[in-house]
């Protein structure tokens, strides 16, 4: 079935260090979704992408969508304490049900 | 606005038993879908209502059945509970007319299963 593939699991940064994470689809997505969850929270929508190629700037956060509409990334610069949490991305599949990534940790060092 | 509103918010039951789990859908929003998100994984679809019919299921047996009402409101049941049932229940409301299907999360019911 249609699978959507993140990585890495964790990062770890020290504070002012850029964070990373990319999501892969097995199908080619119409769109493609980011959310946040922080620690012992619940998802929060960051951002959807459509066209092919796109990127979209929000602060310090960039979020691509690939040229192929089945890759993506989120990039953080110099990471915030108020970063930490995780990340997922999500693509519609069947049914019309979302399908996650299973997401990446963003970690601070202290 | 209000946001989506679940209740309970931890809940403790013991296999067998069966439980039910509540979700207010954002104000404006006509679409609410449940998802189960076990510890450090992304959440998975369970089922998607839109009026008061379910209209999307998931990858879960027949014992995860739910409801809408016509506010919008909905509920999850849960018959027969096993130990692998433990997680966070996520309720998402959202407007399907808009095509885009963003998720607008309540904060989960917490379920464990003894």
């Amino acid at each position: 079935g249609q699978q959507v593939m993140q990585i890495p699991q964790y990062q770890h940064v020290q504070e002012g260090e850029d964070f990373t994470t990319y999501c892969n689809s097995s199908t080619t997505l119409s769109n493609i979704q980011w959310y946040k969850q922080r620690p012992g929270g619940h998802p929060v929508f960051l951002i959807q992408l459509v066209k092919s190629g796109e990127v979209k700037k929000q602060k310090r956060l960039t979020f691509q969508f690939g040229e192929a509409k089945k890759n993506s990334s989120l990039h953080i610069t110099a990471t915030q304490t108020t970063d930490v949490g995780t990340y997922f991305c999500a693509g519609p599949g069947s049914n019309y049900q979302l399908i996650w990534g299973a997401g990446t940790k963003l970690i601070i060092k202290p | 606005e209000t946001g989506v509103t679940q209740s309970p918010t931890h809940l403790i039951k013991t296999r067998g038993q069966q439980v039910t789990l509540r979700c207010s859908s954002q104000s404006g929003h006509n679409t609410v879908s449940w998802y189960q998100q076990a510890l450090g994984q992304g959440p998975q679809f369970i089922f998607q209502y839109y009026r008061e019919e379910e209209n999307g299921r998931g990858n879960f047996p027949p014992r995860f059945s739910g409801l809408q009402f016509p506010n919008y409101s909905s509920e999850l049941n849960v018959n027969a509970l096993e130990l692998d049932d433990s997680a966070l229940y996520l309720c998402a409301s959202s407007i399907k007319s808009s095509g885009a299907n963003v998720l607008t999360f309540g904060a989960g019911s917490r379920l464990t299963v003894l």
